[in-house]
């Protein structure tokens, strides 16, 4: 059984940075890419990037490029999304979610998700 | 960037009767590489339905996708009540993937 485990609840100023943790249990942590998505208030979602372990690196939209690092460290199976220069835009709850194992980015198993609050 | 986008925005039916959700796409680079998900308040999404037609592990067989290029549909034949919640279709054909903004199915 594969189980996602995010890190807690934040509260940031606007300008910092955020790091969420996400543990991984069961499946096969170095060849699962690991995708963050993140949904703002009453809003939709929205795809951040993903990384494969195995090869490191992330993948991001350019929306996010230059702000956002997704990391991976396989020796505790846990991602790593860390967000920069936060605005208060960046008020969202953070997933993050595995790949299908066939490799196509559609997303199977969530993490329950990391509220992050940018405020002053 | 492929834009989806979902109609209606809310969708008011009984428990028993057929839901029909529409994605439209905005180009047809997604081929059939179209998820759907169920997202309830306060939870994360599940995945439902993958390659517009296929069902996820353990979803029952009253939810039903079809569709291709850049028209799709997810049926849910008879509503349960544990059924009424967020709809979102999601394209993965082409990066960046998108997600449509949303379907709300309420409780006529």
């Amino acid at each position: 059984q594969v189980q996602l485990v995010q890190s807690g609840a934040e509260v940031k100023k606007p300008g910092s940075s955020v790091k969420v943790s996400c543990k991984t249990s069961g499946g096969t942590f170095s060849t699962s890419a690991i995708s963050w998505v993140r949904q703002a208030p009453g809003q939709g979602l929205e795809w951040m990037g993903g990384i494969i372990p195995i090869f490191g690196g992330g993948g991001y939209p350019q929306k996010f490029k230059g702000r956002v690092t997704i990391s991976a460290d396989k020796s505790t199976s846990t991602s790593y999304m860390e967000l920069s220069s936060l605005t208060y835009d960046d008020t969202a709850v953070y997933y993050c979610a595995r790949v299908h194992s066939s490799g196509w980015f559609y997303f199977d198993y969530w993490g329950q998700g990391t509220a992050v609050t940018v405020s002053s | 960037e492929i834009v989806l986008t979902q109609s209606p925005g809310t969708l008011s039916l009984s428990p028993g009767e057929r839901a029909t959700l529409s994605c439209r796409a905005s180009q047809s680079g997604s081929g059939s590489n179209l998820a759907w998900y169920q997202q309830k308040p306060g939870q994360a999404p599940r995945l439902l339905i993958y390659g517009a037609s296929s069902r996820a592990t353990g979803i029952p067989d009253r939810f039903s996708g079809s569709g291709s290029g850049t028209d799709f549909t997810l049926t849910i034949s008879r509503l349960e009540p544990e059924d009424f919640a967020v709809y979102y279709c999601q394209q993965y054909g082409r990066s960046p993937y998108t997600f449509g903004q949303g379907t709300k199915l309420e409780i006529k």
